[in-house]
């Protein structure tokens, strides 16, 4: 059973790279979300998508972006990675948007240096 | 008010003992109600939720949802040291017109000591 699976578990990654943290649910998931989470700031929405073919911005979008080709995939792209994107990413999932129990992945770790 | 408030510890208990953690929130949240816990260096696992008011039992854990009080509470029986995380409570909330964030306390740190 595996759930959601998140790729990379760990990166250190120099300023200014573009980097793509992927994500993919076995479990037919309607919906599917990104966040961070800081010490001191706790989980923090970062996109979300409804449904295959739709997203949604959360409360700290900027410098993000998403897409959701199929119901299965959902990448989190940092297009120029900064410093301040250093946290821990998680990929979520939930049957539907708003509803029920949310399931994460193990976990991004990222460090921007 | 934040929309899911928590205390964040350290809550510490002996082993064997019955821990309570205790989570308030605000109206600008739905009437969904999830605890989960979370292991240092792991993601969030799903421990138990609640929609109705009164008590919800699972084993060793109780949620406890009082909607008059807008509290919601999880109480762990014979507490182990295992159980030692961080406790989170969570309520679906609204950004941007929509129903789509879970919103999540910053969590109260447990520690069962032996």
């Amino acid at each position: 059973i595996a759930g959601i699976t998140q790729a990379p578990t760990s990166q250190i990654l120099a300023a200014g790279r573009r980097m793509t943290l992927r994500c993919t649910q076995d479990m037919r998931h309607n919906a599917m979300y990104w966040y961070r989470q800081d010490l001191g700031l706790g989980l923090r929405l970062i996109h979300y998508s409804n449904t295959a073919g739709t997203t949604g911005k959360g409360e700290v979008p900027d410098g993000y972006s998403v897409s959701r080709a199929n119901t299965d995939d959902f990448p989190l792209t940092l297009a120029s990675a900064v410093p301040s994107q250093t946290s821990v990413y998680f990929c979520a999932s939930s049957d539907g948007l708003g509803a029920g129990e949310l399931f994460f992945g193990e976990g991004s770790r990222l460090t921007v240096l | 008010q934040k929309e899911v408030e928590q205390n964040s510890g350290p809550l510490s208990v002996p082993e064997g003992a019955i821990a309570s953690l205790n989570c308030t929130y605000s109206d600008r949240v739905s009437q969904s109600f999830f605890w989960y816990r979370q292991y240092s260096g792991k993601s969030p696992e799903l421990i138990m939720s609640i929609y109705s008011n009164g008590d919800k039992e699972d084993g060793r854990f109780t949620a406890q949802l009082n909607k008059a009080s807008q509290y919601v509470s999880l109480l762990i029986r014979d507490s182990q040291p295992s159980d030692s995380a961080t406790y989170l409570c969570a309520a679906w909330g609204e950004y941007g017109g929509a129903t789509n964030k879970l919103i999540f306390g910053t969590g109260t740190l447990l520690a069962v000591q032996p």
